[in-house]
């Protein structure tokens, strides 16, 4: 099964707000809300910043946000600080026979 | 608070096994699912499996090659990859599968926390 489907980059001022879309198909994302996001910064693990479509961990920025139309995962983030800046990652389960899909991964650059 | 150490061989020929290991400290074991999770070198997160100490779930794509396994006594789990070819080259991380606060933990597909990361590279 294809990976899920992100845009290779956005880009944003500070202050603004940015979207990355996450698209998948009936067999994952729009079927189960097991989709998660992640923020990389290269050279260091990944980070959990979004759980469960829009449930966001303790410690994470209220800036960022998460939510889901049919197939579509979306992550938002208001505000953007040069902090942001860093590779993003959506993920959602697939049923039992795939069972994980990541996307390709967006790369965000604060202008 | 739960923090992953992962170690393992670095550069492998072809053909070789890959074999990683991460040690779980600060919390609990058992009950949780642990994975492991790759990224090559300019391209996205690939998921290769996942294990508790019922049972393992593998990439499909990965299965043939893969073997996974835990040891509760040490808190630790282990990958390995056989017959590995330059396009296994990638930074493999470890990670818990289940983000938890506390004692509330979310369902599943939450990877937190993660290991540092291994960058293993296959050449000849």
């Amino acid at each position: 099964q294809s990976a899920l489907t992100q845009p290779a980059s956005v880009s944003g001022s500070p202050g603004q707000s940015i979207t990355i879309s996450c698209t998948g198909t009936t067999g994952d994302v729009g079927n189960y809300n097991l989709v998660s996001w992640y923020q990389h910064h290269p050279g260091k693990a990944p980070k959990l910043i979004i759980y469960e479509v829009s449930k966001r961990p303790s410690g994470v920025s209220n800036r960022f946000s998460g939510s889901k139309s049919g197939n579509t995962a979306s992550l938002t983030i208001s505000g953007l600080q040069a902090e942001d800046e860093a590779d993003y990652h959506c993920c959602s389960y697939a049923g039992s026979r795939t069972y994980v899909l990541f996307g390709g991964g967006t790369t965000l650059t604060v202008l | 608070q739960v923090q992953l150490q992962q170690w393992g061989a670095g550069l492998l020929k072809p053909s070789e096994t890959l074999s990683l290991t991460c040690a779980v400290s600060g919390g609990s074991f058992s009950g949780h699912y642990w994975t492991w999770i790759r990224q090559p070198p300019g391209k996205g997160l690939e998921w290769i499996g996942e294990i508790n100490n019922r049972g393992s779930t593998y990439n499909p794509s990965l299965q043939s090659r893969v073997t996974m396994s835990v040891d509760t006594s040490k808190s630790q789990f282990s990958l390995k990859l056989n017959s590995v070819t330059a396009a296994d080259t990638a930074v493999y991380y470890c990670a818990r599968d289940t983000y938890c606060s506390g004692s509330l933990c979310s369902i599943a597909l939450s990877f937190d926390p993660w290991g540092q990361g291994t960058l293993v590279t296959v050449s000849s």
